[in-house]
């Protein structure tokens, strides 16, 4: 069974940085195409980042390109993002995500539960 | 704004059909399949429709999904009350280099 635990989700202040993580088992995690997905407080999905199987492929979405970080250690079976330079609009909670493929189609089969990112002073 | 649309409500009675539309453009649903999400209250999001009208194992056959141009539909028949929860489409964006998703529709089972 695919289970994506995340953690790290804090209150930070404004400006502040902040890193979550997600542990992944049930599959064979470098194999497999990652996600970060976050939900406002009340509001839709938005997607944030995807990384490649082995790292080298990074997208970000528009609102956290330049500010956000995702990466991956395969040998821990571990997604990691990096938040930098957060504001109160960061405030939301963070899923971890797997991605799945066939030919041109890609997407996402499993979800965690999230983890909760507060931006407040 | 998100970059795929969705009404933001829909209902019906149990037994009725519903629809859900899902809107975009030649980047994304034009081009690109599209996936569906259930999530319940308070729960995290669960997979529903991949490439625009494949159902996983588990989900019922009252689900199906359709895509046609830059738009895609979720029908819903045979509503149970269990039915009510937000729903979510999403598609990759070839010139946003990104997946986007519509903003949700949160479905009323009256």
């Amino acid at each position: 069974e695919v289970q994506l635990v995340e953690s790290g989700g804090a209150v930070v202040q404004p400006g502040g940085s902040l890193r979550l993580s997600c542990a992944a088992s049930g599959f064979t995690f470098n194999d497999y195409t990652m996600h970060w997905v976050r939900q406002l407080p009340g509001k839709g999905l938005e997607w944030v980042s995807l990384i490649n199987w082995n790292g080298g492929s990074t997208y970000y979405g528009g609102s956290v390109k330049g500010r956000f970080t995702v990466s991956r250690d395969n040998n821990k079976n571990s997604l990691f993002l990096r938040m930098d330079s957060l504001t109160t609009d960061d405030t939301a909670l963070y899923y971890c995500a797997k991605d799945m493929h066939s030919g041109y189609d890609r997407w996402i089969d499993n979800w965690g539960q999230g983890t909760l990112v507060t931006v407040s002073s | 704004q998100s970059v795929l649309t969705q009404p933001p409500s829909a209902s019906g009675t149990p037994g009725q059909s519903v629809t859900i539309s899902c809107s975009g453009s030649s980047s994304n649903i034009g081009s690109n399949s599209v996936s569906w999400y259930l999530q319940l209250p308070g729960t995290a999001p669960k997979l529903l429709i991949y490439s625009n009208n494949q159902r996983p194992s588990g989900v019922p056959d009252r689900f199906s999904g359709s895509r046609s141009g830059t738009s895609a539909s979720l029908v819903i028949s045979g509503l149970q009350s269990e039915d009510e929860a937000d729903y979510h489409c999403a598609a990759w964006d070839d010139g946003l280099n990104a997946v986007v998703f519509g903003g949700g529709t949160r479905l009323t089972v009256l």
